[in-house]
C-alpha cells in the first residue's frame, strides 16, 4: 500500500523558532492535506494544495506542494507554545485519482520551550 | 455551524463486549470515514460509507467489525466480542457530497479501551 514518510519525527525547538517538516512518498499525488493534532482531540486541517508547485499559506503556516508531485513541505513561522502539538501528512489513495480514504504519515511532534 | 461529532468520547469495555461508536457528520456532508489511530501512530483508514452505502471497506477487519450509516441517524461503527488490541482512538470524517476535493473534516474521537 502507499505510504507518507515524515521528518522529522519529532522537534523541539524555542518559542520564536520557525520550523520545517516534510513528507515523501514512492507514488504521486495529486493532493497533499496537512493536519494538527491536539492531544485528546482529532486532526484539523491546516491547508490543503492541489497543484504541483503550488505554495499556499495560512496565517503563520506555509505549505508547499513539491514539483515532483512526491513530496510536501510545511513551515511554521515565529512559533508559539500554542503550536504544539502534532503534525500529519496526508493524501487521497491511489495517487489522488479517486475520492475516499486518505493515507496519512506518521506524524512530527513538535515541542515548543515558552 | 457544528463540526463531526461523536460519541461517546470515551469507551470502556471487557473482553467479549460489544463496542458501538457513533458519529454524526457535518450538516450537508453524506460522506462517512472511519479512521483508527494507535497511540503514536498515524490515522489508518477502515472503511468509507454514504448513506446507505459502503463505498470502501478495504481497511476494515473482516471479523467483528461492521460499520453503517443509515438513511436516518448517525454512523455507526460496531466492535463485536472486543480484544485488548481494539483498545485506539477511532476518528469519524465527513466531506460533503459530489467534493471535488479530498479534504476530510474530523471529529474528536472515541477511546476505546478494552479491559
Amino acid at each position: 500500500g502507499q505510504q507518507l514518510n515524515q521528518s522529522p519525527q519529532s522537534m523541539f525547538i524555542q518559542e520564536g523558532e520557525d520550523v520545517s517538516m516534510n513528507c515523501t512518498s514512492s507514488s504521486i499525488f495529486n493532493t497533499w492535506l496537512w493536519y494538527k493534532q491536539d492531544p485528546g482531540e482529532g486532526p484539523v486541517l491546516l491547508i490543503a494544495l492541489y497543484k504541483a508547485g503550488e505554495l499556499t499559506s495560512n496565517g503563520r503556516l506555509t505549505a508547499q506542494f513539491g514539483i515532483t508531485r512526491k513530496d510536501s513541505f510545511l513551515n511554521i513561522s515565529a512559533s508559539i507554545p500554542s503550536d504544539v502539538g502534532i503534525y500529519f501528512c496526508a493524501g487521497p489513495n491511489a495517487g489522488g485519482t479517486s475520492y475516499g480514504k486518505l493515507t496519512f504519515g506518521q506524524g512530527t511532534i513538535l515541542t515548543v520551550h515558552p | 455551524n457544528a463540526g463531526v461529532m461523536q460519541n461517546p468520547r470515551h469507551l470502556v469495555r471487557r473482553r467479549g463486549q460489544e463496542a458501538r461508536l457513533r458519529c454524526s457528520p457535518m450538516k450537508g456532508h453524506s460522506h462517512v470515514y472511519w479512521y483508527r489511530q494507535l497511540p503514536e501512530e498515524g490515522l489508518k483508514f477502515m472503511v468509507y460509507l454514504q448513506k446507505e452505502n459502503i463505498i470502501d471497506e478495504s481497511g476494515m477487519p473482516k471479523e467483528r467489525f461492521s460499520a453503517e450509516f443509515p438513511k436516518e441517524g448517525p454512523s455507526i461503527l460496531r466492535i463485536q466480542q472486543v480484544v485488548r488490541g481494539d483498545s485506539a482512538a477511532y476518528f469519524c470524517a465527513s466531506s460533503p457530497q459530489g467534493a471535488s476535493t479530498n479534504e476530510q473534516f474530523f471529529g474528536p474521537g472515541t477511546r476505546l479501551t478494552v479491559l
